[in-house]
């Protein structure tokens, strides 16, 4: 079985670092890239970037550059996605998912950032 | 970029009914169209990918139509456990690029 394990909710202050890491199982890591996607309250998911954990190769969505990080660790079977210099705009739960058909099938259960001071 | 837009908004039906849910993008994205059911505290489910094609699991009242930039899930009889926000969302290969429209609210008349 398939599954993307996330780590839990967390609360920051504007200005701070958030990394959350998403432990797969059920398939091999390296076979399937790894995505990330915020989704804000009320809104639909956004798409951010993604990891082939293979190579370690990432690809970021342009309004995230340069706040974003998302890594692979293949002796464990983690990926993990940092975003800094947080807003109030980055209160959201971040998802993890793969991809083993065209889209994503499977999906971690979410981990609610809360960005406050 | 290409935008999603869904519609209604939010749509009111009873157990029983037949729900027409439409996804408009902004340029043709070809087949490359999928649909997610979300339930509140839960991550997206994927019922249909590449417009027409049920994920495994996914209820026979579950089927997706269209192509190019107007797409429609159709749920044939409505279940209670239907009532859920949809989204659409579409796919670009390379550069790789996702987009989701805003969502259509199925809730209970």
């Amino acid at each position: 079985e398939v599954q993307l394990i996330q780590s839990g909710a967390d609360v920051k202050k504007p200005g701070a670092t958030v990394k959350i890491s998403c432990k797969v199982s059920g398939y091999t890591f390296i076979d399937y890239n790894i995505h990330w996607l915020k989704q804000a309250p009320g809104k639909g998911p956004e798409w951010m970037g993604l990891v082939d954990p293979e190579d370690g190769e990432t690809v970021y969505v342009e309004k995230f550059q340069g706040r974003l990080s998302i890594t692979a660790d293949t002796s464990s079977d983690t990926t993990y996605m940092e975003l800094s210099s947080l807003r109030s705009e980055d209160t959201a739960v971040y998802f993890c998912a793969t991809a083993t058909s065209p889209v994503f099938d499977y999906w971690g259960q979410g981990t609610l950032v809360t960005v406050s001071s | 970029e290409i935008v999603l837009t869904q519609s209604p908004p939010t749509l009111s039906l009873s157990p029983g009914e037949r729900a027409t849910l439409s996804c408009r993008a902004s340029q043709s994205v070809s087949s490359f169209l999928a649909w997610y059911q979300q339930k509140p505290g839960q991550a997206p489910r994927l019922l249909i990918y590449d417009t027409s094609n049920r994920a495994p699991g996914v209820p026979a009242r579950f089927s997706g139509s269209g192509s190019g930039t107007d797409f429609t899930l159709t749920i044939s009889s409505l279940e209670p456990e239907d009532f859920a926000v949809y989204y659409c969302q579409q796919r670009t290969n390379w550069p790789p690029s996702y987009t989701f429209g805003q969502g259509t609210k199925l809730e209970i008349k």
